[in-house]
């Protein structure tokens, strides 16, 4: 009974390639988000969506588009991956704003 | 610009040592300050404050806010191996947004 889950759980994959990872939960929560945590383990929110509307797009480059088919799934596609996409990719949900986040298992992209 | 900063960065202890992580903050329109536990994997919730003054406690962890001094503390009293992890506070704003601490590593000692 995953609350929130990714796939897949590792990438490996080359520069200059496009990539996608999915995320979903079974929460009934109306407000999903994305981060990307470094090497340093310092974890920085990326987008938020609420009921399939973006509220939060951070300075991201737009090689990243969130993509939310529904409320209970909001995917990342990332498009010609560079060496500094490395990373563990977060997805979380919360009932809304005002509620705390719960965090899938994280999907590790290593690009090479 | 908003930030938040944790102390100590890390911090080694032995097993029934009691601890306590410090977390300060400044974020635009600040709504509630979290804690979250997160070992190898994601991180897992452990505390939402709102309001100043008030602790909230689970079992041997407690958690308090100062929205005054922009400061908060999370204590863990008779800390067992199974608490080592890294702990993570962030300040959340009226858009959900989670601005996120650099972490505190803690090692708990048999």
């Amino acid at each position: 009974d995953t609350a929130v889950s990714q796939t897949p759980k590792y990438l490996v994959t080359q520069m200059g390639n496009d990539k996608s990872i999915k995320c979903e939960q079974n929460l009934g929560h109306d407000t999903m988000y994305w981060y990307k945590q470094d090497s340093k383990k310092f974890l920085k929110i990326m987008f938020s969506y609420n009921n399939k509307e973006l509220i939060i797009n951070e300075t991201v480059p737009n090689r990243f588009s969130p993509k939310s088919p529904d409320k209970a799934h909001l995917n990342l596609h990332i498009n010609s991956l560079e060496l500094g996409d490395s990373a563990v990719y977060f997805c979380a949900s919360s009932q809304n704003f005002d509620y705390e986040q719960y965090f899938g298992p994280g999907t590790r992209l290593t690009v090479t | 610009e908003d930030k938040v900063v944790q102390s100590p960065l890390s911090l080694v202890v032995h097993e029934g040592d009691t601890v306590t992580l410090n977390c300060s903050y400044e974020v635009t329109n600040f709504r509630s300050l979290l804690w979250y536990k997160q070992e190898k994997k994601a991180p897992t919730f452990l505390f939402m404050l709102t309001s100043s003054g008030i602790e909230k406690k689970s079992g041997r962890l407690s958690s308090i806010l100062d929205k005054k001094e922009l400061f908060s503390i999370l204590n863990i009293t008779a800390t067992q191996t199974g608490d080592s992890a890294v702990y993570l506070c962030a300040g959340s704003s009226n858009t959900g947004k989670l601005i996120f601490g650099q972490g505190t590593t803690l090692q708990v000692k048999p």
